[in-house]
Formats: structure tokens, C-alpha cells, sequence
């Protein structure tokens, strides 16, 4: 079956400008996360969503960051006025609550480049 | 929150020898520990995961171990091949939240 899709899979945006990154869980899926990735670094969480639970937004960085999910499905990350700091490989992840499986499936993640 | 330390960052084998990447953990609640092989410029890919009531599991050359009481967890991987070559990622999943902690990766080179 299709895997975790992400768009777009590169950006590059001036700084100060808001970018808009989207993506699209495997069917089923309740569960989806959004980490970052700097350039040989390992992955930060950003934030969670479970459901129709209120979204865990401990990872945010800045107030510039927020994000968004329709029911269960598609989410968009949404930086407001970039910064060259923000340059970054941005992953989803989705699991799924059956059974006792953890795992979550990554996305090949969209490389935001700010100039 | 959960702080997860990982070593070494870099590891250089021989093909054929055994490769050990180290990760301790700081939530003692913690109840998963997944391990993600990532190649360049590719998505992260789950290689093995334990639970915490396990003290170990294997998948043919890879293996887990979980020191529950120490708050370490370690990777072995066995008779390595120039295809293990990649940055290897531990992280945990605490109580506070489903999300996990990574650890800062391991990148390991098998040398042929």
C-alpha cells in the first residue's frame, strides 16, 4: 500500500517569507508527527496529533510555527517569516493504535532551504 | 522530558566484524526503543525495536539489548556488509508523550 507521502520534496524560500509543507499519512493512521532534521543531526520532535485530541505542541520551536491536521488525514506545517535557521529536512511520521505495534512510518521528508 | 545520548557518533568496521552503538536514556517510565537505519538523503527506516519488559531481541545479524536498570540500550550487528553502511538512529518513547526521542545518530562505515 502507498506510504507516507510529503510535499513538496524541496523549497527554497527567501528569508522572512512563509512557507507551507504538506502531508499525507497512510490511510488509518490516527497518529501523525512532524520532526525536523539539520544537516547531520538527528531528528527534533515538533508536534503530534492523535485523533480528535488536542495536538502536543511541546517541540514547536517559535510562535512562526504551527500546524495542522483535518481529522484524521492530510497535515500542513506552517513556518511564518523563515529564517535561515529553519533550513532543515521537515519529516512526518504516522502510526497506527492497532494493536500493540509502536512503529511509526516515516515520509522522504521536504528539504526547506531558506536564503 | 525524556533526554536520549547516543555513541559513538562515528564507527569505522572491517567487513565481515561486529559493529556495537551504545544509547542511554533518562525517563526510567520510557517503554520503547526503536532503532532506524538512515541512508544518505533517504527516510528513516525502522531496523528493529524492544519493549521494556524485553532484555533482548534479534532479527537474523541484528540484535537489541535493554538494561533496564542502567538505562541503556545498545545495537549489535554481526558480520557486517558494505550495505550496513549508514547513520543509525536509537530513540525512546516516554511516558509524557507518544513522540520519540532521538538520539543524535551514529554513522557507520563497513569497510570492504
Amino acid at each position: 500500500g502507498a506510504g507516507v507521502s510529503q510535499s513538496p520534496s524541496n523549497k527554497v524560500t527567501e528569508k522572512g517569507k512563509d512557507v507551507e509543507l504538506r502531508c499525507d499519512p497512510i490511510s488509518g493512521h490516527t497518529a501523525l508527527y512532524w520532526y525536523r532534521q539539520r544537516l547531520g543531526q538527528g531528528l527534533e520532535f515538533l508536534i503530534y496529533f492523535q485523533g480528535n485530541s488536542a495536538p502536543d505542541k511541546s517541540g514547536l520551536p517559535s510562535d512562526r510555527f504551527s500546524a495542522e491536521r483535518t481529522g484524521e488525514s492530510v497535515s500542513t506545517l506552517t513556518i511564518q517569516r523563515t529564517q535561515q535557521e529553519d533550513s532543515a529536512v521537515y519529516l512526518c511520521a504516522s502510526s497506527s493504535p492497532q494493536g500493540s505495534s509502536y512503529e511509526q512510518y516515516f515520509g522522504p521528508g521536504t528539504r526547506l532551504t531558506v536564503t | 522530558g525524556e533526554n536520549v545520548e547516543q555513541h559513538p557518533s562515528t564507527l569505522s568496521v572491517q567487513e565481515g566484524d561486529s559493529a556495537v552503538i551504545k544509547c542511554t536514556y533518562s525517563d526510567s517510565a520510557s517503554n520503547y526503543f526503536p532503532w532506524y537505519k538512515q541512508e544518505l538523503g533517504k527516510r528513516p527506516q525502522l531496523i528493529i525495536d524492544i519493549r521494556s519488559n524485553v532484555g533482548e531481541k534479534k532479527d537474523q545479524r541484528i540484535a537489541v539489548t535493554l538494561n533496564k536498570t542502567a538505562k541503556h540500550f545498545s545495537l549489535h550487528i554481526t558480520e557486517t556488509q558494505p550495505e550496513d553502511s549508514a547513520v543509525y538512529f536509537c530513540a525512546a518513547r516516554g511516558t509524557g508523550r507518544r513522540a520519540l526521542t532521538f538520539g543524535s545518530g551514529t554513522r557507520l562505515q563497513v569497510q570492504p
